[in-house]
């Protein structure tokens, strides 16, 4: 089944800063990837997502990319925020569309 | 949340009992998923299920069951609880059948002791 690895598993940055986290996968069917930010106590909300047509999306600070030929998607958030600190979650649907892969998450701290 | 409740949202149960968690939908979507979630692991699916009566396994499936009378709710059940049960559970739903644009509930606490 599908593999994903998410890097890194803590990030810290400045207020204003750009954060980018990492994640590969292993199944070369994969086609959809998810992006969820998860806040203390609450469920994963879905921030964006990146299907295997396209190699870049964009929505406001938000940014993911994809590179199907290393198997590789990242996420971008530019001029970070406090309230940009939660847990991210990247995932990969794998060949079976409905078996969705997480990776382990990343904990990304802005400092004001 | 999307329109998902899970209830309870906290409990704590002993070894052996049976647990029965509950996610309700007031989006009608037709997919819906049960998660577990556990430090260094992410999220990990459970069991989904497809449309009424129609459920398949996850990754994780040993030691659970699900069931889905009505469209709107999802029940994931724990026959006979152990402590590598416990974790926090969500529930998800979708519209598309490639299971993307999942949207989570608030999830559940359960501790087994």
């Amino acid at each position: 089944g599908e593999n994903v690895e998410q890097h890194p598993s803590t990030l810290s940055v400045q207020e204003g800063d750009s954060a980018v986290i990492k994640c590969t996968y292993s199944d070369s069917a994969s086609n959809y990837f998810p992006w969820y930010k998860q806040e203390l106590g609450k469920g994963p909300q879905l921030i964006i997502d990146i299907r295997s047509n396209v190699g870049e999306k964009k929505d406001q600070r938000i940014a993911v990319t994809l590179n199907k030929t290393a198997k590789h998607f990242s996420l971008h958030i530019t001029e970070t925020q406090p309230e940009d600190s939660a847990v991210y979650f990247c995932a990969a649907n794998g060949g079976n569309n409905n078996d969705m892969r997480f990776g382990a998450g990343t904990r990304l701290t802005v400092k004001p | 949340d999307a329109g998902i409740t899970q209830s309870p949202r906290h409990k704590v149960t002993e070894t052996g009992t049976p647990v029965t968690l509950r996610c309700h939908q007031t989006e009608n979507h037709r997919y819906m998923y049960w998660y577990r979630q556990d430090p260094g692991h992410g999220l990990r699916l459970i069991h989904y299920s497809y449309g009424v009566k129609d459920t398949d396994k996850g990754e994780v499936s040993d030691g659970y069951s699900v069931s889905r009378s009505k469209t709107e709710d999802f029940l994931l059940t724990l026959e006979s609880a152990t402590s590598s049960q416990t974790s926090v559970y969500f529930c998800a739903i979708s519209e598309s059948r490639q299971g993307h644009e999942q949207y989570f509930g608030p999830g559940t606490r359960l501790t087994v002791t």
